[in-house]
């Protein structure tokens, strides 16, 4: 199964500012995905990031808030923009290898 | 609406006991039910997947049962150890191909 690693482990960041989360896969993966999973809560997709094409994002996620990049098969970056209290969560991307999917460590993000 | 619910009450047992845990889904029709395994500051962990044609998947201890008709999927852990404490987190497809909707998870304390 696939590594994936993620950088930051976890960040304090102030209201209004960005943080651009990275992801690392250990291969070469065609699809990666962005989740968020709030505290108390469970995990909820931000979006799909495909090499080489526009992210395709869920109901109520949009790219201004949430920019993706995705340069390469082993690598993307998620960035959270403009950031408020609210967007405190834990971030996580993940690859699928078939219908099972492998996720990174998370990125604990607080918003003060 | 669309909702995937597992009980939010965390459940207790002993040691070597068997857990059962459930996962209730409405206004879906998942071709296929995972399950996946949750500690604390950690991603996901991939366990199992069960196809809507298969009633029930082994490994190792874990067992999982799928029912199309009640909307149900329960996951059994037999002869339980301390070691299986942990959040148990069971997924479906939601808005297409890879993209897994999460349930609320439920939290198991095995003790000895």
């Amino acid at each position: 199964s696939a590594v994936i690693s993620q950088k930051p482990s976890r960040d304090i960041c102030q209201r209004g500012t960005s943080l651009t989360i990275q992801c690392q896969v250990d291969s070469q993966v065609t699809m990666m995905f962005w989740y968020r999973q709030q505290p108390g809560q469970s995990l909820t997709l931000i979006a799909t990031a495909n090499q080489g094409s526009e992210a395709t994002y869920e109901s109520g996620f949009v790219i201004d808030k949430f920019p993706i990049s995705r340069p390469n098969l082993t690598f993307s970056t998620l960035t959270v923009s403009n950031m408020s209290p609210e967007d405190s969560s834990i971030y996580l991307c993940s690859v699928a290898e078939g219908r099972e999917q492998y996720f990174g460590p998370g990125t604990r993000l607080t918003v003060t | 609406s669309q909702k995937i619910e597992q009980n939010s009450e965390a459940l207790n047992i002993q040691e070597g006991k068997t857990a059962t845990l459930t996962c209730n889904y409405t206004n879906y029709s998942p071709a296929y039910l995972q399950w996946y395994r949750q500690d604390p500051g950690r991603g996901p962990v991939f366990l199992l997947l069960i196809r809507e044609n298969e009633k029930e998947k082994r490994k190792e201890r874990l067992k999982v049962t799928f029912d199309t008709t009640l909307k149900q999927s329960l996951f059994h852990i037999t002869a339980s150890q301390p070691a299986d404490s942990a959040t148990y987190l069971c997924a479906l497809e939601g808005t297409g191909f890879q993209k897994l909707v999460f349930g609320t998870g439920t939290r198991l304390l095995v003790s000895p």
